[in-house]
């Protein structure tokens, strides 16, 4: 199994700035992805971030949005942009090896835009 | 594009008594099956999954699922639940060999009443 760390936990963040969420495992894994809790709601898959290139994202996501960052295995981080009261949720990071098909999850951030 | 439903979105139950949440998806083809578990103020975990043989698998915690073919179901289970239960239980399901894409249902929130 893989243990996944994100920071912050939690921010309390003012509209029209950008907040960057850090997501670290424990070991290498070939595949992570990024995933969105809005209030009430299940998780959504917000893009795939792939080592070395851009990342894959899911209709109604993009890249000026949510810019993400890969440089190694173990490291992801995902950008919260412009960022407006209807962005407040927990945004969760996951990874997988490939050939594998159990996902592990982190513990998600918690983000509040006032 | 593959969909999870499922039906309870909020269960209250007394201590000793059974449980069963619903789940169904659609999708044409294989399909790998998970239950995820976050219990309060916790990370998202994996209960159990099914990926291929017996159709009625167990987890942790005395639970268990069964795949149902035919109905496109993969129902949670548990004969006697417990107050540390209390939890939101998310269906998960991945195409097998067709991309990365693990699609959550909206969950359940359980509240067992001590």
């Amino acid at each position: 199994s893989a243990v996944i760390s994100q920071k912050p936990s939690r921010d309390i963040c003012q509209r029209g700035t950008s907040l960057t969420i850090q997501c670290q495992v424990d070991s290498q894994v070939t595949m992570m992805f990024w995933y969105r809790q809005q209030p009430g709601q299940s998780l959504t898959l917000i893009a795939t971030a792939n080592q070395g290139s851009e990342a894959t994202y899911e209709s109604g996501f993009v890249i000026d949005k949510f810019p993400i960052s890969r440089p190694n295995l173990t490291f992801s981080t995902l950008t919260v942009s412009n960022m407006s009261p209807e962005d407040s949720s927990i945004y969760l990071c996951s990874a997988r090896n490939t050939g594998e098909e159990t996902q592990y999850f982190g513990p998600g951030t918690r983000l509040l835009v006032l | 594009a593959q969909s999870v439903s499922q039906h309870n979105h909020h269960v209250i139950l007394s201590e000793a008594a059974s449980l069963e949440l619903g789940c169904n998806y659609s999708y044409g083809g294989t399909v790998n099956l998970f239950w995820y578990v976050q219990y309060p103020g916790q990370h998202l975990q994996l209960l159990l999954k099914y990926f291929s043989g017996d159709p009625l698998v167990k987890g942790i915690k005395g639970f268990e699922a069964e795949f149902i073919k035919s109905k496109f179901s993969f129902n949670l289970r548990k004969p006697s639940v417990q107050w540390s239960d209390t939890a939101e239980y998310f269906c998960a399901v991945k195409p097998r060999n067709a991309g990365n894409m693990l699609t959550f249902g909206g969950g359940t929130r359980l509240m067992v009443k001590p």
